[in-house]
């Protein structure tokens, strides 16, 4: 186990509706990166968090935004839900003053959109 | 663009036997490779880290080789049992910037026959 918390774990939701995911970082990891996963894929990179500030994003369209707050605590928000969104969510931090950008995964939260 | 390839076909392995994925990469001159292993539904996991002037890492039965020439990594299980089945994904990252973000590939399934 890695100390990295999500939640939930599954959620349902509809085309164009908004969803928000949490996630709390391992203790003593101040940046935080959310990924998308598709089946059989491998994880795609939304974005990462570092002191609360927006450090690198991936090709993800504004709809997909986030949040870091000063407990290293993040949050994934996603309007106008598509069907596309449907994946597994991941969230990993990474160790303070790392230079080496290791991820330590949460569990990840299942996202379906009917 | 960067691309990373690993083998897309499933492994299938004896119990005992050494496995070997192999993860190939385009357009990239990567500062680390890692590999992580992953569960169904489950986050992936850190395994192991290697420098870009490192020939060879090793931690247990595993071990990873880096040809910065080939644009190649090879990831050795020796001595393979069945609790090793799951999938494997190589990332990697550059060293500063928007570069630090890991590219991953999509992963290699391994199955260990008992």
């Amino acid at each position: 186990e890695t100390g990295v918390t999500q939640s939930p774990t599954h959620l349902i939701k509809t085309r164009g509706q908004q969803v928000t995911l949490r996630c709390s970082s391992q203790s003593g990891h101040n940046t935080v990166s959310w990924y998308q996963q598709a089946l059989g894929q491998g994880p795609q990179f939304i974005f990462q968090y570092y002191r609360e500030e927006e450090n690198g994003r991936g090709n993800f369209p504004p709809r997909f935004s986030g949040l870091q707050f000063p407990n290293y605590s993040s949050e994934l928000n996603v309007n106008a839900l598509e069907l596309d969104d449907s994946a597994l969510y991941l969230c990993a931090s990474s160790p303070s003053g790392g230079d080496t950008d290791t991820q330590y995964f949460g569990p990840g939260t299942r996202l379906t959109v009917l | 663009s960067q691309k990373i390839e690993q083998n897309s076909e499933a492994l299938n392995i004896q119990e005992g036997k050494t496995a070997t994925l192999t993860c190939n990469y385009t357009n990239y001159s990567p500062a680390y490779l890692q590999w992580y292993r992953q569960d169904p539904g489950r986050g992936p996991v850190f395994l192991l880290l290697i420098r870009e002037n490192e020939k060879e890492k090793r931690k247990e039965r595993l071990k990873v080789t880096f040809d910065t020439t080939l644009k190649q990594s090879l990831f050795h299980i020796t001595a393979s049992q069945p609790a090793d089945s799951a999938t494997y994904l190589c990332a990697l990252s550059g060293y500063a910037g928007n570069n630090r973000k890991l590219i991953w590939g999509l992963g290699t399934s391994l199955a260990v026959n008992p």
